[in-house]
């Protein structure tokens, strides 16, 4: 696609329950990024990933928090026991290898009730 | 812990003013610098890079980095209402490391 995708927009979920967020990047980007951003705050930064490598977990909030990204492109974001405080915008972004800017997808409105 | 830091502002300027948003960092292995102009409910975009030292301007938008002080600016020329955003910079450092955003300055011109 033209850019960087995120699936579902918005989800409404009970607390306790799992959800898993998508993110399909530009094509052939490599770096892929994960961010939260709650309600009137700046962009926490919970994961990267970078072509082969060991992804930068150092973000992740606590170990409900996990993610994958399968084949090099596609990563899912999966969120386990879903607590109130985990309600936010979850923004994905992709950038080439060897340029640094990154773009950002539309994100996904997760809303843990 | 790499740190990047911003006034979260409100900065109000009257229209056609000049808007000036700062932004300090931790890392000084740092090499790229970015600027992204958030509007309420809708993603960040890039408006501006800066690899080196000095100025980079882009229409009414410069960017600015002195990496002896640790520090980069976006300086906006003839504000408009339109500019009216959250203005977040972010840092990166060496290749495979991860783009750290500050918390965001909330910029609002007045017509």
């Amino acid at each position: 696609g033209a850019g960087v995708s995120q699936s579902p927009s918005n989800k409404v979920t009970e607390k306790g329950k799992d959800v898993e967020l998508r993110c399909d990047p530009i094509s052939g980007h490599t770096a892929l990024y994960w961010y939260r951003q709650s309600l009137g705050q700046g962009l926490e930064f919970l994961i990267y990933f970078q072509g082969n490598s060991a992804p930068d977990k150092s973000g992740l909030p606590s170990d409900r928090f996990s993610a994958e990204r399968t084949g090099g492109s596609v990563s899912t974001l999966t969120i386990q026991r879903t607590q109130q405080e985990d309600s936010a915008v979850y923004l994905c972004a992709s950038s080439s290898f060897g340029a640094t800017e990154a773009f950002f997808g539309q994100g996904t409105r997760l809303t843990v009730v | 812990q790499k740190e990047v830091e911003q006034n979260s502002g409100p900065l109000s300027v009257p229209e056609g003013a000049i808007a000036s948003l700062n932004c300090t960092y931790s890392d000084r292995g740092s090499q790229s610098f970015f600027w992204y102009r958030q509007y309420s409910g809708k993603s960040p975009e890039l408006i501006m890079s800066i690899y080196s030292n000095g100025d980079q301007e882009d229409g009414r938008f410069t960017a600015q980095l002195n990496k002896a002080s640790q520090y980069v600016s976006l300086l906006i020329r003839d504000s408009q209402p339109s500019d009216s955003a959250t203005y977040l910079c972010a840092v990166k450092g060496q290749a495979g490391t991860a783009l750290i955003f500050g918390k965001g300055t909330t910029l609002s011109v007045s017509s």
